[in-house]
């Protein structure tokens, strides 16, 4: 399957850590990426790789991953971290096709 | 640094062929190991991936949408195009061009998306 399955909607504390989670068989042969997207903005690379983030990142988002699982952490969450996340990662049918990740909203309280 | 813009009409006629192209700056498009994608997204729903291009021309595309999906790219005026055809209702929605990458490390394989263009609406309505 190349389905990438995300919880809906997720909340944390100010300052506190979250986890987001995107499960899906092709993790097994592919890191995951990351994005985040705010309301009207396009969406913006914030992890990718192992645990790689783009300049200007802020170093409280880390990326994981185990099996079938990838995990976005944010540590220290901060109110302008409140967004939709999305996962991407590639098929496995050869030809590394992409696919994205259900969505998880992100609710700072 | 690379940037990319989407161009095109904001509103298409049920049947009729959504075209869209993405200009690239900042950099040619021929320039390094990338590919060259499309990515849209209904209004309130999440991101789909459409397709992406070498600037070989190889091109792959989602299977879902597979059968009406042409990408092309003209490195002389840098840009990239989507052609979507036989539109309807569904395929209304913002529409993102965006830098594809994809390499070997650690023994996978590693794909992301970076930079983004800013997205356009297509609607299609009559």
């Amino acid at each position: 399957s190349s389905e990438l399955t995300q919880d809906p909607a997720v909340s944390v504390a100010l300052g506190q850590t979250v986890r987001i989670t995107c499960q899906g068989d092709s993790l097994r042969s592919y890191y995951a990426s990351w994005y985040q997207q705010k309301p009207g903005q396009a969406p913006v690379l914030v992890i990718y790789g192992k645990n790689n983030r783009p300049s200007g990142i802020p170093d409280r988002f880390s990326g994981s991953s185990s099996g079938n699982t990838a995990s976005l952490t944010i540590t220290g969450a901060q109110a302008e971290d409140e967004a939709d996340y999305y996962c991407n990662s590639r098929d496995s049918s050869g030809n590394h096709l992409s696919v994205f990740g259900t969505g998880t909203k992100v609710t700072v309280l | 640094q690379v940037q990319l813009q989407e161009s095109g009409p904001g509103l298409v006629k049920p049947s009729q062929t959504l075209s869209l192209t993405c200009t690239v700056s900042g950099g040619s498009i021929s320039s390094g190991s990338y590919y060259w994608s499309w990515i849209r997204q209904p209004a309130g729903k999440g991101l789909e991936w459409i397709g992406r291009i070498y600037t070989s021309g190889s091109t792959n595309y989602n299977p879902s949408l597979k059968s009406r999906v042409t990408i092309s790219v003209d490195t002389s005026k840098n840009q990239f195009s989507l052609k979507l055809s036989s539109v309807t209702a569904a395929d209304t929605a913002v529409y993102y061009c965006a830098r594809d990458h994809l390499v070997a490390a650690a023994g996978t394989l590693v794909g992301w998306f970076d930079p983004w263009g800013q997205g356009t609406l297509v609607t299609v309505s009559s």
